[in-house]
């Protein structure tokens, strides 16, 4: 089945312990990205790629790190995580930029 | 500075009326623009895509250039139409910017 797959699903840490959400994709879509959804702000792109050792940043990339280094991959890291980072966060990925996101079940994050 | 813009966070409809979410985008040059879905606990779907020009779940959208608009509508709404619903635009490497969402609820 062709799908974005996140891990974990729920992330409950304390501030400051560095933590990775995985995001992997198995439709060899060039295109990946991190999003984070919060109540009343909807959705905003932390960074995105357009291939492998290619990323820039969203509109909030601010304490946020990812990398690039197989197509399939694309991990977020937090090296040290805030409580203002608590949040819904969603990978995708997309064939092409025309084509349109398909997104992953997403991660919940609380940092306490 | 890219920008979409939902005017509507809520909308309320009754089963079989008309429903218009609406979209205006802010961009330099020519940007792709979606519409995306997102039902109660279920993630984001990608419901319309501007160059498509197709009709999904009996959804379409129109893009205005002249108005920079790309509303979505749908003749006769169903209960089951009833979640939230984002309109982004895009650039050609992959930069994706969403609106704030309206919320569709249509009543039985």
């Amino acid at each position: 089945e062709a799908q974005v797959t996140q891990n974990p699903r729920y992330l409950i840490t304390v501030t400051g312990k560095k933590l990775t959400v995985t995001c992997s994709q198995n439709m060899n879509h060039e295109y990946m990205s991190w999003y984070r959804q919060d109540p009343g702000l909807g959705l905003r792109q932390i960074y995105y790629s357009m291939n492998v050792e290619v990323t820039d940043k969203g509109d909030v990339p601010e304490g946020y790190k990812v990398s690039r280094k197989e197509k399939r991959n694309f991990p977020l890291i937090l090296e040290s995580p805030s409580p203002n980072q608590t949040s819904l966060y969603f990978c995708a990925s997309s064939l092409s930029a025309g084509e349109g996101y398909t997104f992953g079940s997403g991660t919940r994050l609380t940092v306490v | 500075a890219q920008r979409v813009t939902q005017p509507e966070k809520l909308l309320s409809v009754f089963k079989g009326a008309p429903v218009e979410l609406k979209c205006n985008y802010s961009y330099s040059g020519s940007p792709e623009l979606f519409w995306y879905v997102q039902y109660s606990r279920q993630r984001l779907q990608l419901l319309l895509r501007h160059i498509s020009r197709e009709s999904i779940k009996g959804f379409t959208a129109d893009l205005n250039k002249g108005e920079t608009s790309f509303h979505l509508k749908k003749p006769f709404a169903q209960e089951e139409d009833s979640a939230m619903y984002y309109c982004a635009g895009g650039t050609s490497y992959g930069k994706l910017t969403f609106g704030q969402g309206t919320i569709l609820t249509v009543h039985p």
